[in-house]
């Protein structure tokens, strides 16, 4: 399909491993956004790029935690020193344009850090 | 601070009959408001919206109504299909791309 995809859709980390989480954004979808989303909870913002630059990383919730998107087209989360608080499901979604435009969601990747 | 709130966080409906999902918001400067469904394993799907100079937005079986007053809007769903039964999220922005969402209403649709 032409949709968000992402991968892997379950990682498994031992407290302290790294981990990296992929997202296919919409073949000419300019915006990617990540979102974190706890158990019980909606989603919730951590970063922005518009084609490979990353214009807002307010929502990041710690320095261990990057996202790259360096051709403008795919992006990889990346979780250094993973905590148990990381445990969430990772939401990628992208849109035409930043502002007015529906944001499309892939399926997520459920992080479980024991 | 919970800027987006859904107080409900399930509901159950009998097929055929309305759905209302409620959702409050703190923040008087959203000015555009969404409704995603979710179902397990899959990402959130754009329901419908509406814009703070609307006040309904209707798309088929499907209905917002927003109230700025109160800071309150409402999701219908009339009539309710099995296929519904879903967690929806009400989601909200001030004229940029960072939505806020609430913590869903898991509805479930009796046949």
């Amino acid at each position: 399909g032409a949709g968000v995809s992402q991968s892997p859709r379950y990682k498994v980390a031992k407290r302290g491993q790294d981990v990296a989480l992929r997202c296919d954004p919409i073949s000419g979808h300019v915006s990617l956004f990540w979102y974190q989303q706890a158990l019980g909870q909606g989603p919730e913002f951590l970063t922005y790029f518009q084609n490979e630059a990353q214009l807002d990383k307010s929502g990041l919730p710690s320095d261990r935690f990057f996202a790259e998107r360096p051709e403008g087209s795919v992006s990889t989360l990346k979780i250094q020193r993973t905590q148990q608080e990381d445990s969430a499901v990772y939401l990628c979604a992208s849109s035409l344009e930043g502002v007015g435009n529906e944001q499309f969601f892939g399926p997520g990747t459920r992080l479980t850090v024991l | 601070d919970q800027q987006v709130k859904q107080n409900s966080p399930s509901l159950s409906v009998q097929e055929g009959r309305i759905s209302i999902l409620n959702c409050d918001y703190t923040n008087s400067m959203f000015d555009y408001f969404l409704w995603y469904k979710k179902y397990p394993a899959e990402g959130p799907t754009f329901l419908i919206s509406i814009s703070s100079i609307k006040d309904k937005n209707e798309d088929g079986r499907f209905t917002v109504f927003l109230n700025k007053s109160a800071k309150h809007l409402s999701l219908h769903i009339v009539p309710s299909q099995p296929g519904d039964s879903a967690v929806y999220f009400c989601a909200a922005t001030s004229g940029t791309y960072k939505y806020i969402f609430g913590t869903g209403t898991r509805l479930k649709v009796l046949a």
